[in-house]
């Protein structure tokens, strides 16, 4: 079965504790990318990954850090997380550029007190 | 730049109710256009999509034009169920540069 999976889904953790949420897909996209979903503010790009060992800053990418050292895996990693950064994050991946679907990950409930 | 300009929501309909949610973009070049839901503790899936003007994506009902005379890529569905309640995201893909809309939730009554 096609899919993105993420791992944790829900993770409470402290302020400055390190932190790294997985993302791994089995369609051998060549793009990948994270978002974080806040209310009012939909969906905002904070990585995306073009394919292996190349990435690039989205909208919102202050505070994390990617790596593309494989193409099915994406991981999202927070070296000091910091209460602004609570949000619902989405992995997503796709096939290459343009007109095709995007395929999302559940979603990871992230909390920093 | 691009942009996407959702309706706020949230929308209330009863069931049956003719549903439309509004969703208009500014694009350099030929975006295509998606919309996607995300069902309560979900993650977003495709719900329908339009790669040039005037086609038209259809998908459970739902049914949205591209108009690049109007920039508007409306969502539609004539008679709503319970089951449809979500959060609706208008999508704009241009090359590399995704834009999303804020989220319309949508919410049916029985």
């Amino acid at each position: 079965e096609a899919q993105v999976t993420q791992n944790p889904r829900y993770l409470i953790t402290v302020t400055g504790k390190k932190l790294t949420v997985t993302c791994s897909q089995n369609m051998n996209h060549e793009y990948m990318s994270w978002y974080r979903q806040d209310p009012g503010l939909g969906l905002r790009q904070i990585y995306y990954s073009m394919n292996v060992e190349v990435t690039d800053k989205g909208d919102v990418p202050e505070g994390y850090k990617v790596s593309r050292k494989e193409k099915r895996n994406f991981p999202l990693i927070l070296e000091s997380p910091s209460p602004n950064q609570t949000s619902l994050y989405f992995c997503a991946s796709r096939p290459g550029q343009g007109n095709t679907e995007a395929f999302f990950g559940q979603g990871t409930r992230l909390t920093v007190v | 730049g691009n942009s996407v300009t959702q309706m706020e929501g949230p929308v209330t309909l009863s069931e049956e109710a003719f549903l439309t949610i509004n969703c208009t973009y500014t694009a350099t070049g030929y975006p295509s256009l998606f919309w996607y839901v995300q069902y309560p503790g979900e993650g977003l899936q495709l719900l329908l999509k339009a790669t040039k003007a005037d086609d038209k994506g259809s998908n459970k009902g739902f049914e949205a034009t591209y108009r690049k005379e109007t920039t508007s890529f409306h969502l539609e569905k004539g008679s709503v169920q319970v089951s449809d309640s979500a959060v609706y995201f208008c999508f704009l893909d241009s090359n590399y540069q995704l834009i999303w809309g804020a989220g319309t939730k949508l919410i049916i009554k029985p």
